[in-house]
């Protein structure tokens, strides 16, 4: 049961447009969200975090987006840049951010 | 401020063997907390630490898994006679304590042949 859903596998943008990764997730009690970037061999890095009782985070060219009523996120690059070339996992905790419950991954690629 | 540090980054075993992996988390941090990582997917909870109370574990931690924090800094993972299924990446990741973002470590890449 994926609890935290990742629809688009991948993702390919244009260095200077937008990217939008989307998130879906099914448990009503997750209260905290996170992104985070992958790169090859290496451990996740955080991004940027929102919590249920908002409904936008923004930091630098990064923003995520809430909307509890359809169980959606959004992240939102803005603008792209070629080493933003990754893979982002959203994550999920419930009360009181303990374990974190990932999606499976979408493949970014920035091209210049 | 150094991040968190796993090792081996690396480890080849024999199905069968006994492997065990250390976690040292960023000063200070309390939590401490073990993820793996299968090929085209997420990180995965196995456990999770509270200084040195290991606070709940994952129904994917069977027996041949044990997880230790014996003085509440690093930690080990240790996998007894392992199995295929178990070739994976071992991520490990600290906060400072609850409701705090985790960090993650680069993670240990773990081949059972």
């Amino acid at each position: 049961d994926q609890q935290v859903k990742q629809n688009s596998p991948s993702l390919s943008v244009q260095e200077g447009r937008i990217s939008i990764l989307n998130c879906d997730y099914t448990n009503s009690m997750f209260d905290y969200f996170l992104w985070y970037k992958k790169y090859p061999a290496e451990g996740p890095t955080f991004l940027i975090s929102i919590s249920s009782i908002k409904d936008k985070n923004e930091d630098g060219r990064f923003t995520v987006f809430l909307n509890k009523s359809a169980k959606h996120l959004s992240l939102h690059i803005v603008p792209s840049q070629p080493g933003d070339s990754a893979v982002y996992f959203c994550a999920a905790s419930e009360g009181g951010f303990q374990k974190l419950v990932f999606g499976t991954g979408t493949r970014l690629l920035v091209s210049p | 401020d150094t991040g968190v540090s796993q090792d081996p980054r690396h480890k080849i075993t024999k199905r069968g063997q006994n492997v065990t992996f250390r976690c040292d988390p960023i000063s200070e941090h309390n939590r401490l907390y073990w993820y793996r990582q299968t090929l085209g997917q997420g990180p995965e909870f196995l456990t999770y630490f509270q200084n040195e109370a290991q606070l709940e574990k994952s129904r994917l931690l069977s027996d041949r898994f044990s997880a230790e924090r014996p003085k509440g800094s690093f930690s080990t993972l240790e996998i007894q006679r392992t199995e295929q299924g178990d070739s994976a990446m071992y991520l490990c990741a600290s906060s400072p304590g609850t409701g705090e973002t985790q960090y993650f470590g680069p993670g240990t890449r773990l081949l059972v042949l």
